[in-house]
């Protein structure tokens, strides 16, 4: 069965330093990889997607990611961190590529010093 | 445009009730699922449809039930509560078919069963 393994529970950066949030899938194709963003007692927010094509997506709020088919992993990037990416973020898989069947990793919540 | 919209957002139950969490779109989606998230779990998917009148389990379908008798509605019933279903649940939806589509969440239903 398909898996997504988000190694990092809790991650703790300064604000202004650098982000790297870790995804590993365990599938035998390319599947169809989301990065989602949750605040606290908010929904998700859709942060980037990879379906194809170039292997660094680039999404909003100064978000990327890069997806390595050798290493099975997608790892969310951000140059520079703000305190206001303090959230719970999820990496997420999807097989069909319809939408209705992702499966998620179990999160990484994110704090930020000031 | 209101997206996707779930209805109650929050809600107690004692066990034994039944209840229906509501979700309806606007965006015509063939496309509708329902999760749970629960902590350190990350979000689970219950039930899923690809268009009215069709529906199928997910990978924690037991205690509940749906239906999709229109495109826009997706209705998910708690049958007899217990207290294992307290959990926050959200609704999805997306284009479905032709791959590369955005996947909506609504704002969640926060479900707690005494």
């Amino acid at each position: 069965a398909q898996s997504v393994t988000q190694p990092d529970i809790h991650i703790t950066v300064s604000e202004g330093a650098s982000l790297e949030l870790r995804c590993n899938y365990s599938y035998g194709a390319t599947p169809y990889l989301f990065w989602y963003v949750q605040s606290p007692g908010q929904g998700l927010q859709l942060l980037l997607k990879y379906f194809s094509g170039d292997t660094l997506v680039q999404g909003i709020k100064g978000f990327e990611a890069e997806f390595k088919r050798s290493q099975s992993s997608f790892n969310l990037r951000k140059p520079s961190v703000h305190w206001s990416d303090a959230a719970e973020y999820f990496c997420a898989v999807d097989l069909t590529g319809g939408g209705n069947k992702l499966t998620f990793g179990t999160g990484t919540q994110l704090k930020v010093e000031l | 445009n209101a997206g996707v919209t779930q209805t109650p957002k929050f809600q107690v139950l004692k066990t034994g009730q039944s209840m229906t969490l509501q979700c309806a779109q606007d965006m015509n989606h063939e496309y509708m699922s329902w999760y749970r998230q629960d902590p350190g779990m990350g979000l689970r998917l219950i039930h899923y449809s690809v268009g009215a009148g069709i529906t199928d389990q997910g990978e924690v379908p037991n205690g509940y039930n749906v239906s999709r008798s229109t495109t826009e509605d997706f209705p998910l019933r708690l049958l007899s509560a217990a207290p294992s279903q307290t959990s926050v649940y959200f609704c999805a939806s997306s284009l479905g078919g032709a791959r590369g589509n955005t996947i909506y969440f609504g704002e969640g239903s926060w479900l707690t069963v005494v």
